[in-house]
């Protein structure tokens, strides 16, 4: 079964500090991706990445950067977070072009 | 600009009747539609998914009927049961082209099932 896990389920951070949220899948999986969730909005890309060192911006990606030095491990960047970034952060992977995507079970991150 | 949309926030059904989900997509490119499941504090689920090649694909209590004429898909539960109770995520994506599996999502349905 795939795993995609994040490392944290809760994070509180102040307004200006600068954010990591990481994910790590154990399927070897090329393709990973960020996704925020915010109600009435659904879930929308931030990044996502076909493979190692190579990134995408995805429909919101202002804000925020990523990272992937490991084929297994997404890194999420908020460089200096802001109130508007509070939300639940998921992260997901998957194997080939159009199969369904594997998330993991969420960051909520609130910013104060 | 909502590529997929999910106009019903909420829908209550009576436990074992029929759950009606419905989607409508915009983007003509779009040719592989999933549904997924998510309950609080959990991230969501694959459920069931379509290919529009297909106008219909079923899982034990899950269906999914897809229009394109009308651009539009539905996902049927039946019987409804408790344990549904969760929102459910239409979502989308353009398979045969180079969006790297990458899934535009619609707004999401809170669907509750009562007993």
């Amino acid at each position: 079964d795939v795993k995609v896990t994040q490392s944290s389920r809760y994070l509180v951070k102040r307004t200006g500090e600068k954010v990591f949220l990481e994910c790590v899948q154990d399927m070897d999986h090329e393709n990973m991706f960020w996704y925020r969730q915010d109600p009435g909005l659904g879930l929308r890309l931030i990044y996502f990445s076909y493979d190692v060192k190579m990134k995408e911006k995805g429909d919101i990606p202002e804000g925020y950067s990523v990272s992937r030095e490991k084929k297994e491990r997404f890194s999420l960047i908020l460089e200096s977070a802001s109130t508007n970034q509070t939300s639940m952060y998921l992260c997901a992977s998957s194997s080939i072009r159009g199969s369904p995507l594997h998330f993991g079970n969420g960051t909520r991150l609130t910013v104060t | 600009d909502q590529q997929v949309k999910q106009n019903s926030p909420s829908l209550s059904v009576q436990e074992g009747r029929i759950s009606i989900l419905n989607c409508d997509y915009t983007n003509s490119m779009f040719d592989y539609f999933l549904w997924y499941k998510k309950y609080p504090a959990e991230g969501p689920t694959f459920l069931i998914s379509i290919s529009s090649i297909k106008d219909k694909n079923e899982d034990g209590r899950f269906t999914v009927f897809l229009n394109k004429s009308a651009k539009h898909l539905s996902l049927h539960i039946v019987p409804s049961q408790p344990g549904d109770s969760a929102v459910y995520f239409c979502a989308a994506t353009d398979a045969g082209g180079t969006s790297y599996g990458k899934l535009t999502f619609g707004q999401g349905t809170i669907l509750t099932v009562h007993p």
